[in-house]
């Protein structure tokens, strides 16, 4: 079946650090994939999504690169800021046998916590 | 009008109570779905519907019973709620099933407590 794996976190940076949050997936298919942010006491909204091999999403300043090779869709912003913090989602949606109705399949979640 | 809207924001219901969480979506997206998320976790997965009929049950108590009246709203009623159902209720929707370069919309949720 569908799994996403993303780094432990929580993760905690000064501002205007690099940031980093990894992300590996397992997917029958041609699995598309996305980042979500949830600011606190928000739902989820979309940062950014990538739908074939070495496509780049991008969005505020967040990039990911869908590599297909090493089955990773890893997060990077080159200067992050206070109001960055929230918790990142890596997610993945295939068609798992045409069944599944597109079902998004979540990674576990990173913290980040930016401080000043 | 590119949102998912849910109403209440927030429900506190006693462990007899019934109400009703709703979801509406006017981007003609024809699956919609509902998430059940505790604090610091995933969503997860309750219910899809794909046009209008229910697609997948993920194996959830029949305390919660959810609803599609039609192609924009979505309903889940609560009765004879458990403290550990307390969360984080997501509805989203998104372009049909197969479209899969597509995300889910999330509304902004419901904070249910039961006490």
């Amino acid at each position: 079946g569908n799994s996403v794996t993303q780094m432990e976190g929580p993760v905690t940076l000064s501002e205007e650090a690099f940031l980093t949050i990894n992300c590996t997936y397992t997917a029958t298919g041609y699995p598309s994939l996305f980042w979500y942010v949830q600011y606190p006491g928000e739902g989820l909204q979309l940062l950014l999504k990538a739908t074939k091999a070495d496509d780049k999403g991008s969005n505020k300043g967040f990039e990911a690169t869908y590599r297909k090779e090493t089955t990773s869709f890893h997060l990077e912003k080159g200067s992050v800021q206070v109001s960055d913090s929230a918790v990142y989602f890596c997610a993945l949606r295939s068609d798992a046998g045409g069944t599944s109705y597109g079902k998004l399949t979540f990674g576990q979640g990173t913290i980040l916590t930016v401080h000043p | 009008d590119t949102e998912v809207t849910q109403t209440p924001k927030h429900l506190v219901m006693g462990m007899t109570n019934k109400k009703s969480l709703k979801c509406e979506q006017h981007m003609g997206h024809r699956a919609m779905y509902w998430y059940k998320q505790k604090a610091k976790k995933p969503p997860e997965l309750m219910f899809v519907y794909s046009y209008e009929k229910l697609s997948i049950n993920e194996s959830v108590p029949s305390r919660f019973s959810p609803e599609c009246p039609n192609s924009s709203l979505l309903n889940l009623h609560l009765h004879a709620l458990q403290p550990e159902d307390s969360a984080l209720y997501l509805c989203a929707s998104s372009q049909e099933g197969s479209l899969l370069g597509y995300g889910y919309t999330f509304g902004s949720g419901t904070r249910l407590t039961v006490v």
